[in-house]
């Protein structure tokens, strides 16, 4: 078990370009979850997948932002046409079975969008 | 809307010390209330999970109890140590997603 895996760990982009992230979670982990948090805030909930399927999308996922999970392994977050605002850490989580059993976050993808 | 709000943002306290941080939440109908902990710059490491039908959790030198009638929970550190210092967020849902509070930054003085 190598816990959640981000990459990459930092990316610095111009405003106006497009960015990805990939996310490899815990194996046989059947929920896969995205967060964003800026400074001083809590993680914000964007999006959730269980196997492949994206079953919960927030308002705060604007049609610049898409993410996959094409076979219910890893996970990819793309944001489109970047700005400023984008500027974040994006978190990658998974977790097995019911919702009673512990959430497991990655080290974090810190975005700078200059 | 759900929210989760943890007070105080910042707490400072030396070494031995036992220390309770808050959390209260908006949602009646809580499914889970977790506690992570957050290091500079790092991800979350999960401290405890606390089920609706369960009242506290504890780990260690960690313990959680959940008071739904009252919308609190609470994170008691016994013997607080500087490696116990950073900052610490409760996050209340199910298996679609977490609600966040801030997060309570913890500093522990030799």
């Amino acid at each position: 078990d190598t816990g959640v895996s981000q990459d990459p760990r930092h990316k610095i982009t111009k405003r106006g370009q497009n960015v990805t992230f990939r996310c490899d979670p815990i194996s046989e982990h059947n929920r896969l979850y995205w967060y964003r948090q800026t400074l001083g805030q809590g993680p914000e909930f964007l999006t959730y997948f269980q196997n492949e399927a994206q079953l919960e999308k927030s308002r705060l996922l604007s049609d610049r932002f898409s993410a996959e999970r094409p076979k219910g392994s890893f996970s990819t977050l793309e944001i489109q046409r970047t700005e400023q605002g984008d500027s974040a850490m994006y978190l990658c989580a998974s977790a097995h079975g019911g919702a009673g059993n512990t959430i497991y976050f990655g080290e974090g993808s810190w975005l700078t969008v200059v | 809307k759900q929210e989760v709000t943890q007070i105080p943002a910042a707490l400072s306290v030396p070494e031995g010390e036992n220390l309770v941080l808050n959390c209260s939440f908006t949602d009646s109908a809580i499914y889970n209330l977790q506690w992570f902990r957050q290091d500079p710059g790092k991800g979350l490491t999960s401290l405890l999970l606390i089920q609706s039908s369960q009242r506290e959790q504890t780990s260690g030198r960690l313990n959680a109890s959940l008071d739904k009638s009252s919308g609190r929970s609470t994170l008691y550190i016994a013997a607080s140590q500087p490696g116990d210092s950073a900052t610490y967020l409760c996050a209340e849902g199910g298996s679609e997603k977490l609600v966040f509070g801030k997060g309570t930054k913890l500093t522990v003085n030799p």
